[in-house]
């Protein structure tokens, strides 16, 4: 079945610091990939998306590609904030599935 | 438009009482979904609903039971609460051919 892994946090930078959160995937045919953002006491946003390959999704800084070559979507933002500290997960929905596979999510801290 | 709205916002239960969280979603949407989140878990889906009518089992559906009466809410019911059940319950909803969840605030729920 489909499957997302994202690395294990809590991940911690100092303000202005580079981010990567990696996010790789299985899945059986061609999903739809997606970053959400969960800010602390708060349900789950959508950050970006992308639907096909080679596809680059971006919001607030944050940039994710679509690489089916590596099964992967990295999350990356170049200069991180304060009030990006939150949780992140990468997910993925199938075309004809009712049901988006959730990885288990990333914290991230940033210190000022 | 508020979006997707849950009630209530916390909730303390005993052992072996029942409860019913309510989801409403004002944005006309097919797909509801309920989900827990626990430490270290990621986000689990308990049930979801295709359509006003309908239910199906997700991945940890023991011990709760859902209704879609009308098509925007969504009720997820424990008859009896375990401590085990202590979480924090998210509901979503997605509209027909989209992929994007829309998730609401979050029930935080203790069951004592």
């Amino acid at each position: 079945g489909d499957s997302v892994t994202q690395m294990e946090g809590p991940v911690t930078l100092s303000e202005e610091a580079f981010l990567t959160i990696n996010c790789t995937y299985t899945a059986t045919g061609y999903p739809s990939l997606f970053w959400y953002v969960q800010y602390p006491g708060e349900g789950l946003q959508l950050l970006l998306k992308a639907t096909k390959a080679d596809d680059k999704g971006s919001n607030k800084g944050f940039e994710a590609t679509y690489r089916k070559e590596t099964t992967s979507f990295h999350l990356e933002k170049g200069s991180v904030q304060v009030s990006d500290s939150a949780v992140y997960f990468c997910a993925l929905s199938e075309g004809g599935s009712y049901i988006p596979t959730f990885g288990r999510g990333t914290s991230l801290i940033v210190h000022p | 438009n508020a979006g997707v709205t849950q009630t209530p916002k916390f909730r303390v239960l005993k052992t072996g009482q029942s409860m019913t969280l309510l989801c409403a979603q004002d944005m006309n949407h097919e797909y509801m979904y309920w989900y827990r989140q626990d430490p270290g878990m990621g986000l689990r889906l308990i049930h979801y609903s295709v359509g006003e009518g309908t239910t199906a089992k997700g991945e940890v559906p023991d011990g709760y039971n859902v209704s879609r009466l009308k098509k925007q809410n969504f009720l997820l019911g424990l008859e009896s609460a375990a401590p085990s059940q202590t979480s924090v319950y998210f509901c979503a909803s997605r509209a027909l051919y989209q992929e994007t969840q829309y998730f609401g605030p979050g029930t935080r729920l203790l069951v004592l």
